[in-house]
């Protein structure tokens, strides 16, 4: 089966760092190239960072450019994102999925809280 | 580049077909993706390339459109389709999403 689970959620204070990270299995997860979705409480999705399969090609949105780190291990079959200088306005549920020319699998998301 | 959808809100009842407008502040060929989310769920994708039906989804979902302007279609609205509905752009970085449509049951 197919399937992402996305860990490392959590309440962090503002300024904080978190480390997420996202277990693929089910595919081969080195030929997929990965990305990032955040959905704010009561909000709309929005995504965060995209990684191509070898890291080559990064991309982030504007929101989180120089706070965030996409990264992965095709080793591991693992997607990460590092975040650091969180602010309140992080606070969210992330999904990682995996991209073809289309968002098609989909994690269920661990929630991030920043608050004092 | 920007993605704006309407209704924002839809009330309608079982059976109903149900026309959802997704318009792109500019070109994106067909690189549109449609997804259904329902509360304290992940997306799902329902449609890319903006008129393929993703495998699996019934076929009373359909995606029409090219260049700026997309529609998402239900044919018969049933009891487990009352969801938020976004599409997506992904011809360019940012892959921005629209800020969705909610179905809600009449």
């Amino acid at each position: 089966e197919v399937q992402l689970v996305e860990s490392g959620g959590g309440l962090v204070k503002p300024g904080g760092s978190l480390r997420l990270s996202c277990a693929a299995s089910g595919f081969t997860f080195s030929s997929y190239s990965m990305n990032w979705v955040r959905q704010a409480p009561g909000k709309g999705l929005e995504w965060v960072s995209s990684i191509s399969s070898s890291s080559s090609y990064i991309y982030y949105a504007d929101s989180v450019k120089g706070r965030f780190t996409i990264s992965r291990d095709n080793a591991k079959n693992s997607l990460y994102l590092q975040m650091n200088s969180l602010r309140a306005e992080d606070t969210a549920v992330y999904y990682c999925a995996r991209i073809v020319e289309y968002m098609d699998v989909w994690g269920k998301g661990t929630t991030v809280t920043v608050s004092s | 580049i920007q993605l704006t959808q309407s209704p924002s809100f839809l009330s309608a009842s079982v059976g109903d077909r149900v026309t959802i407008t997704c318009r792109a502040s500019q070109g994106i060929s067909s690189y549109l993706a449609w997804y259904q989310q329902k509360p304290g769920k992940a997306p799902k994708l329902l449609i890319y390339a903006a008129s393929t039906l993703q495998s699996g989804v019934p076929s009373r979902f359909s995606g029409s459109g090219s260049g700026t302007e997309f529609t998402l279609t239900i044919s018969s609205l049933q009891p487990e389709d009352f969801a938020t509905y976004y599409c997506q752009q992904l011809n360019s970085y940012p892959f921005t999403f629209g800020p969705g449509t909610k179905v809600d049951i009449k």
